[in-house]
């Protein structure tokens, strides 16, 4: 069964300054998608970046990259120059298919990003 | 544009009470979501819709009843609910059911 770990309960990080957000999967597929999902106190989830794990070359959003390692099962983000609109829950996700049925994913706990001025 | 509403923002009700959710999304997307989050952790499955029919349910209790009358609405019947029911509800959509979720705002309900 496909699992997602996130190790970190709460993470704190000073503004402007960088943070890397860890997240572990388990599966045993070899074509799936990885995203983060951001959901700040106001609760909307927004999708932040995802990575196609056919492809090698690490998903880069603005101020948001991943640090994707196939091999390891490891997917972690990288947020630099944090501001303050960054605080928040940060979640990761595997996608899997189900034939005929659509795609389901499976979320980590979820990280609680707190950003100091 | 990948904006999904849900209607009410909140919602308190009794556990003889019958109410609705409503999701609506004009993006033309194929696949709907139903999502139940209790706070501080990740949100969970209840239903996917793929091309206006029913593809998964994840053995949902039947007090809960999804219904999408058409590709742009998805609904959520409820009916005797369970104080552990309260919950926020978000509505997901993809382009395809293969694409990336984009979630709604959600609906923070209350069963007294």
């Amino acid at each position: 069964a496909q699992t997602v770990t996130q190790s970190q309960p709460e993470m704190s990080v000073q503004e402007a300054e960088t943070v890397t957000l860890s997240c572990t999967y388990d599966t045993s597929e070899s074509d799936y998608y990885l995203f983060w999902y951001k959901q700040p106190p106001s609760r909307q989830m927004i999708l932040v970046i995802r990575q196609e794990a056919y492809k090698q070359q690490n998903a880069t959003e603005n101020r948001f990259s991943v640090n994707f390692q196939k091999a390891a099962k490891s997917f972690s983000l990288k947020i630099s120059d944090s501001q303050l609109g960054d605080a928040a829950m940060y979640f990761c996700a595997y996608r899997y298919m189900i034939y005929n049925q659509g795609g389901k994913l499976i979320f980590g706990q979820g990280t609680e990003l707190s950003v100091k001025p | 544009d990948t904006e999904v509403t849900q209607t009410p923002k909140h919602l308190v009700m009794g556990m003889t009470n019958k109410k609705s959710l409503k999701c609506e999304q004009h993006m033309g997307h194929r696949a709907m979501y139903w999502y139940k989050q209790k706070a501080k952790k990740p949100p969970e499955l209840m239903f996917v819709y793929s091309y206006e029919k029913l593809s998964i349910n994840e053995s949902v209790p039947s007090r809960f009843s999804p219904e999408c009358p058409n590709s742009s609405l998805l609904n959520l019947h409820l009916h005797a609910l369970q104080p552990e029911d309260s919950a926020l509800y978000l509505c997901a959509s993809s382009q395809e059911p293969s694409y990336e979720q984009y979630f709604g705002p959600g609906t923070r309900l209350t069963v007294t």
